[in-house]
């Protein structure tokens, strides 16, 4: 299957900082990029899709000035965490799709830890 | 609206036990997707299976099979013979066809498998 990297793995933040997450494509360009958040011990949440080249499309109860999305090119997508909080440590994946079309096939990063201090 | 319901938060077997983890899912679409993920300790995702709405053959991968029933609703999954590295919280997931590829989830059930 196809790979999608994301880094970093795990951050520790002090409180009110920001934090940038990378998702990459490596052998194929993905024209869709989702992100996900997850609590511990709970589902995975949607947070957006983000389309190459356009703007992110922000799930309900999601702020979008808060998780501020990139999809610059068909191979990255960052996730960047502004003024985090406590409340803001949590599990962050992405996943990452070919081409429209075809059969969704969701391709997952490793995730990112994030915790903030 | 769409929606994916795995009633069994957590369930414990001992090795070598057969275990079924259920999925039932609600969809007003006519295509659509399953999926079952495992996710070990570590975090990351690990891709099982993708099942679509057309195909209800039933499937089996090792000690791994999935019962794909549109009447119920349900897609649930079989481990035979359980191993202890079979350990890990596990979620079907549901994506329709008109949703550009979104996957929304279910709770996740977490497995124990006991030597």
């Amino acid at each position: 299957g196809a790979v999608v990297s994301q880094h970093p793995s795990r951050v520790i933040c002090k409180s009110g900082t920001s934090v940038k997450i990378e998702c990459r494509s490596l052998d194929f360009q993905a024209t869709t990029m989702f992100w996900y958040r997850q609590f511990p011990k709970q589902s995975l949440m949607l947070m957006a899709t983000s389309n190459e080249g356009s703007k992110a499309t922000y799930e309900q109860g999601v702020e979008k000035d808060k998780f501020l999305i990139n999809h610059a090119s068909l191979t990255l997508s960052t996730l960047t965490v502004t003024s985090a909080h406590p409340e803001d440590s949590s599990f962050y994946i992405c996943s990452a799709r070919a081409q429209q079309g075809i059969p969704p096939e969701a391709f997952f990063g490793q995730g990112t830890r994030l915790t903030v201090v | 609206a769409q929606k994916v319901t795995q009633a069994q938060t957590e369930i414990s077997v001992v090795e070598k036990e057969d275990v079924t983890l259920d999925c039932v899912y609600e969809t007003r679409d006519t295509t659509y997707y399953l999926f079952w993920y495992k996710q070990p300790p570590s975090g990351e995702l690990v891709f099982l299976i993708r099942r679509n709405s057309f195909d209800e053959q039933n499937e089996i991968s090792g000690r791994y099979s999935w019962n794909f029933q549109k009447s119920t609703s349900s897609f649930n999954f079989t481990i035979t013979a359980s191993q202890v590295v079979d350990s890990a919280v596990y979620f079907c997931a549901l994506s329709e066809n008109n949703q550009g590829g979104k996957l929304i989830f279910g709770q996740g059930t977490e497995l124990s498998v006991k030597p």
